[in-house]
């Protein structure tokens, strides 16, 4: 069946504009993550989404960042006043969202580069 | 504070031998551990959970430990092949916390 699958897959952008990235995760799953993948780093938690509700918002980096997510399904990230220092690749996951022990799916990422 | 370290950026392994990798924690209580496999420009593909009550967790050629007195876990790939090349990530969530927390990596490659 289909992954997850995000896009634009690269987006490049001026320093100052806002930027929108999309998740679209495994139909069904409940669960939804964003994550943070800076050049030689490890994965950065964002957010995370039970259903349309984000119980845990606390990785934002700042209040330029927000997410939300609609119909229990698609989620879209928001990055206002783009700066450079938020070049990265933007990951998203799913999980079914059953059991806090349930595998996270990953999507291919969105690589945003800020100039 | 809260730290998740993996032993090394890179290693290299001749092919056919045991690949070990380590993943160090400090001031986490982790209900489990995950080992994620990433290839080049793709997202983490899941490979094993160990919960903090079990030792050892085997699959294929794959077997990962969990010491919980240490505060260490240990993936090990053996007969490594080239195609195992890749980088490992350990992710750990703590007791009641939804949050995963992943390490920085190891970027492994299987020399032929």
């Amino acid at each position: 069946g289909a992954g997850v699958s995000q896009s634009p897959s690269n987006k490049v952008t001026e320093k100052g504009k806002d930027v929108e990235l999309r998740c679209d995760p495994i139909s069904g799953h409940t669960a939804l993550y964003w994550y943070r993948q800076s050049l030689g780093q490890g994965l950065e938690f964002l957010i995370y989404f039970q259903g349309n509700s984000a119980p845990d918002k606390s990785g934002l980096p700042s209040d330029r960042f927000s997410a939300e997510r609609t119909g229990g399904s698609v989620s879209t990230l928001t990055i206002q006043r783009t700066q450079q220092e938020d070049s990265a690749v933007y990951l998203c996951a799913s999980s079914p969202g059953e059991d806090s022990t349930d595998t996270q799916y990953f999507g291919p990422g969105t690589r945003l580069t800020v100039l | 504070s809260q730290k998740i370290e993996q032993n090394s950026e890179a290693l290299n392994i001749q092919e056919g031998k045991t690949a070990t990798l380590t993943c160090n924690y400090t001031n986490y209580s982790p209900a489990y551990l995950q080992w994620y496999r990433q290839d080049p420009g793709r997202g983490p593909v899941f490979l094993l959970l160990i919960r903090e009550n079990e030792k050892e967790k085997r699959k294929e050629r794959l077997k990962v430990t969990f010491d919980t007195t240490l505060k260490q876990s240990l993936f090990h790939i053996t007969a490594s092949q080239p195609a195992d090349s890749a980088t490992y990530l350990c992710a750990l969530e703590n007791f009641g916390n939804e949050k995963l927390t992943f390490g920085t990596g190891t970027r492994l490659t299987i020399i032929p």
